[in-house]
């Protein structure tokens, strides 16, 4: 069954403390995966994407096809980083399949 | 271009009631989605358009759920007969793009709540 799990509702951090957002997957196929972000009051956006491993906002991600993982981390938390994060499976054309989502709150 | 735009943004409706959602895609995009968001679940894919052509709906797309892109560039979703279940909020996104690796810009959303 193709399944995305973020195991964290609710990740409260200090700034400048590091921050990790859990995401496991579940897929018979080889895995292309993503992080959405949904900042207050704004639209879903891609925050980054696992085929491009690029840093976006300091924060990165790597699929680790062993662990079926692909967490989110950056560094030093910053209050702007304040938002719900989701990790998203592609499942097939035009289907992505979302986890339940991280409210990740950034306390000064 | 102020990307993905959804309408009405609100709608409070009575069971039993129709409703139309309207999305309006970037305008080059060729792909159209809809997906729905409960309360603390992420988003769950219904259907999605390449160019007007319907090519997937979800389970989850009863026989009261339709949804239309008749040129290839709007697209509607319509309720029929709605009930207190169906109140969620319903994403639009668009993609540009011929592969799975298409980024989703996403409309901020049509709420429905089913009195």
């Amino acid at each position: 069954a193709q399944r995305v799990t973020q195991p964290e509702k609710l990740l409260s951090v200090f700034k400048g403390a590091p921050v990790e957002l859990k995401c496991n997957y579940s897929y018979s196929g080889s895995p292309e995966l993503f992080w959405y972000v949904q900042y207050s009051r704004q639209r879903l956006q891609l925050l980054l994407r696992h085929i491009s491993r690029e840093s976006i906002k300091g924060f990165t991600a790597d699929l680790n096809k062993g662990e079926t993982s692909f967490h989110l981390k950056k560094p030093f938390a910053q209050e702007e980083d304040s938002a719900m994060y989701y990790c998203a499976l592609v499942v097939g054309w035009g289907k992505f399949q979302f986890g339940a989502g991280t409210q990740v709150v950034v306390t000064p | 271009d102020t990307g993905v735009s959804q309408d009405p943004r609100h709608k409070i409706t009575k069971r039993g009631q129709n409703v139309t959602f309207r999305c309006d895609p970037i305008s080059e995009h060729n792909r159209l989605y809809w997906y729905r968001q409960t309360l603390g679940q992420g988003p769950e894919f219904l259907t999605y358009f390449q160019n007007e052509a319907q090519l997937e709906k979800s389970r989850l797309l009863s026989d009261r759920f339709s949804a239309e892109r008749p040129k290839g560039s709007f697209s509607t979703l319509e309720i029929q007969r709605t009930e207190q279940g169906d109140s969620a909020m319903y994403l639009c996104a668009s993609s540009l793009g011929s592969g799975e690796r298409g980024e989703l810009f996403f409309g901020e959303g049509s709420r429905l709540t089913v009195l």
